[in-house]
C-alpha cells in the first residue's frame, strides 16, 4: 500500500513537445506528491510539488494535474527543451508519522531530441 | 549545488566490511534523510533525522545505522557488507522535518562492494 507506481519506464520526445509522465497511488493517507528531477551523476532536485486540496499546478512549463479519486496525478512539461532531458521521479508523503518519509516511483528517463 | 556535502564520493571495499559515510546538511537545516538507489530498488527511503533525534525509518537493515551529531552532521554506518549493498547513498536535508519540507539532496555516495 506503500507503492508509487511511475509510468512510463523512458520517454522520447522532440524538442518543443509535450511530456507527460503518470504516477499512481494506493496509500489514501498520502497528502503531499513532489517531482523531482535529477540529471547523470547529480543527485535529484525538488522540481514541483502539489496537495490534494488543488487539481493542478503550474510553474513556469510544469504542470501537475492530480485526480484524487483516481488516486493518480501527472506531471506535463510543456516546450519540452532538450536541457529537460534527465530522468523525473513522483514521490509521496504521508505526513504524520511519516515526517518526511518520500515513498519514490521507479522513475522516468526523458530524452528530448533537439 | 545544493548546499548538502557528502563524503566520500566512491567508496569500493570488500564484503564483510564496514564502512561509514557521511553528510552535512545545508546550514540552518535541522533534518537530515538518509536514502539508497539501485536499479532494481529505485530510491528508497532509509531514516529521518531530526536535530539529534529519529524521526522516521524505512526499510533500513538491522546491518545499517545512523545517527545525528550535535553539529547536525550525520553519519550512515554500514557493515557486513554484502554484495547488494552496492548503490548511490544519498543524503538530503530540510529546515523542518515535516512532509511538504523542500528536501534537498546531496551529491551521493556510490558505494562499490566486491
Amino acid at each position: 500500500q506503500q507503492q508509487v507506481k511511475q509510468s512510463p519506464q523512458s520517454l522520447i520526445v522532440q524538442k518543443g513537445g509535450i511530456s507527460i509522465i503518470n504516477c499512481a497511488y494506493e496509500n489514501t493517507a498520502f497528502d503531499y506528491f513532489p517531482w523531482y528531477q535529477q540529471f547523470p551523476g547529480k543527485g535529484p532536485a525538488l522540481l514541483i510539488a502539489i496537495r490534494p486540496d488543488v487539481s493542478e499546478k503550474k510553474e513556469g512549463r510544469f504542470t501537475i494535474s492530480f485526480n484524487k479519486s483516481a488516486k493518480q496525478f501527472s506531471l506535463h512539461i510543456m516546450d519540452s527543451q532538450p536541457g529537460d532531458s534527465a530522468t523525473y521521479f513522483c514521490a509521496a508523503n504521508a505526513g504524520g508519522t511519516s515526517y518526511g518519509k518520500l515513498t519514490f516511483g521507479q522513475g522516468t528517463i526523458l530524452t528530448v531530441h533537439p | 549545488d545544493s548546499g548538502v556535502t557528502q563524503t566520500p564520493k566512491h567508496l569500493i571495499t570488500a564484503t564483510g566490511q564496514r564502512v561509514t559515510l557521511r553528510c552535512s546538511p545545508r546550514s540552518g537545516d535541522l533534518s537530515v534523510y538518509w536514502y539508497q538507489q539501485s536499479l532494481d530498488q529505485g530510491l528508497q527511503f532509509l531514516i529521518q533525522y531530526y536535530n539529534g533525534e529519529e524521526r522516521a525509518k524505512g526499510n533500513i537493515l538491522e546491518r545499517f545505522s545512523a545517527q545525528q551529531f550535535p553539529d547536525l552532521h550525520s553519519e550512515l554506518n554500514l557493515s557486513s557488507l554484502e554484495l547488494g549493498d552496492s548503490a548511490l547513498y544519498f543524503c538530503a536535508s530540510s529546515a523542518g522535518g515535516r512532509a511538504g519540507d523542500t528536501q534537498y539532496f546531496g551529491p551521493g555516495t556510490r558505494l562499490t562492494v566486491l
